[in-house]
């Protein structure tokens, strides 16, 4: 699975977007972009994926460059609740997931 | 999606001893795993659990330290034997499942365990 590098901390306003981006340079063709997040120990929470295109859902959004080599997760209006550890993962599809050290996000009133 | 549940949610055990964690799915899936995640640190996998036949480690990890039972595709267990104090650590399954072509990984809540 590919390497992906990720900034140790970001803060947020509240109510204010959040994007956190990802660097995944060695990616390969049929590899896919995960996000997951991780609040206080508890079980990894699965947020989007997506290949090529960009992915939207009712957590957040998906945008991943033309070359594929980065993506940027978008938490459009953060909450508290929205405090986490983030992680962005590349691979294939077998469910086996390779976790980077991700990004704390503190989402600040 | 998965809807995973482990037990026990947290234990605390004398080093020496051993203790298995099971993982239960409401559905058949495919892909079952155990990771671990140390205190402070991202998570490490520890094997594929495989339905039928010996899990497959990850380098570092030991079948006579982390054995993994899976007799089904909605279940497997987890053991973490002969404790030692480093063994400390939460312990979550995972599970994958095909949708639409493509896998999404669920995971449990974990089991967070403390050896003294």
């Amino acid at each position: 699975d590919a390497k992906t590098t990720q900034p140790p901390s970001m803060d947020c306003a509240e109510g204010r977007a959040a994007n956190l981006p990802c660097n995944h340079s060695t990616i390969s063709g049929n590899e896919y972009v995960y996000w997951y997040r991780q609040i206080h120990s508890q079980g990894p929470q699965y947020i989007i994926h997506g290949l090529k295109n960009n992915e939207t859902n009712e957590m957040a959004s998906l945008i991943i460059t033309e070359d594929r080599k980065s993506s940027t997760l978008i938490l459009p209006h953060a909450t508290l609740r929205d405090t986490a550890v983030y992680y962005c993962i590349v691979r294939v599809n077998a469910g086996k997931s390779t976790f980077g050290d991700g990004t704390t996000l503190t989402v600040k009133p | 999606s998965a809807v995973i549940s482990q037990k026990p949610s947290r234990d605390i055990c004398q080093r020496g001893t051993s203790l298995t964690i099971q993982c239960q799915v409401d559905s058949q899936v495919t892909m079952m795993f155990w990771y671990r995640q140390q205190p402070g640190q991202s998570l490490t996998l520890i094997a594929t659990a495989n339905q039928g036949s010996e899990a497959t480690y990850e380098s570092g990890f030991v079948i006579d330290k982390f054995p993994i039972s899976r007799p089904n595709l909605t279940f497997s267990t987890l053991t973490v034997s002969n404790m030692s104090p480093e063994d400390s650590s939460i312990y979550l399954c995972s599970v994958g499942t095909w949708t639409g072509g493509e896998t999404e990984a669920f995971f449990g809540q974990g089991t967070r365990l403390t050896v003294v």
